[in-house]
């Protein structure tokens, strides 16, 4: 069955640091990957998104991702975080292209210290 | 402009009674979806709906009942039959099969 993990449930970085938020997935064929940004009491919103072709994807505020298919991953990253990317982030995966379900990894809870 | 609207923001509601969750998008996607989402346990399917007049049960539809009418709305009604109806429902809609967009979401609270 496909699944996606984040190993991390919480992270703490200081504003300015770099960022990582890692995303595994089990999935047979070639995924469709994307992140998303949730504040408190807010929808989801879309960062970036991988279909197919170059590998590293670019998305919204600054943030990067990279698929390594060797690795079932697709990583989430910043090269200098902002005090507003506070909030949580979720990885999903593609399950079935037929139905355009995604599954969801259970989230990632990132602080900014100043 | 274009986009998912959820109403309303907070509801309030007597356990025993049914509630409907409003949903409408401005977007033309054919597929809409809701999401129940609890602290800590991610995102989890309830309904989903590909196209009109036509829906399937997610991962967690036991309690729920929905409708797809008209392209545009995907209400949601939580029944007296959900055991645990209290959290944060969200709404999606997606193109082709593709990345999914979401509304602000609706928190819901049965006392």
């Amino acid at each position: 069955a496909q699944s996606v993990t984040q190993p991390d449930i919480h992270i703490t970085v200081s504003e300015g640091a770099s960022l990582e938020l890692r995303c595994n997935y089990s999935y047979g064929a070639t995924p469709y990957l994307f992140w998303y940004v949730q504040s408190p009491g807010q929808g989801l919103q879309l960062l970036l998104k991988y279909f197919s072709g170059d590998t590293l994807v670019q998305g919204i505020k600054g943030f990067e991702a990279e698929f390594k298919r060797s690795q079932s991953s697709f990583n989430l990253r910043k090269p200098s975080v902002h005090w507003s990317d506070a909030a949580e982030y979720f990885c999903a995966v593609g399950a079935n292209s037929n139905t355009g379900k995604l599954i969801f990894g259970q989230g990632t809870t990132l602080q900014v210290k100043p | 402009d274009g986009g998912i609207t959820q109403s309303p923001k907070y509801l309030f509601r007597k356990e025993g009674q049914n509630v409907t969750l409003s949903c409408e998008q401005n977007l033309n996607h054919d597929a809409m979806y809701w999401y129940r989402q609890d602290p800590g346990q991610g995102l989890r399917l309830i309904y989903y709906s590909q196209i009109v007049n036509d829906f399937q049960k997610g991962d967690i539809a036991e309690g729920y009942s929905v409708s797809r009418e008209k392209k545009e709305s995907f209400p949601l009604t939580v029944t007296s039959a959900q055991k645990n109806p209290t959290a944060f429902y969200l709404c999606a809609s997606q193109r082709e099969g593709r990345e999914q967009y979401f509304g602000p979401g609706t928190r819901l609270t049965v006392t």
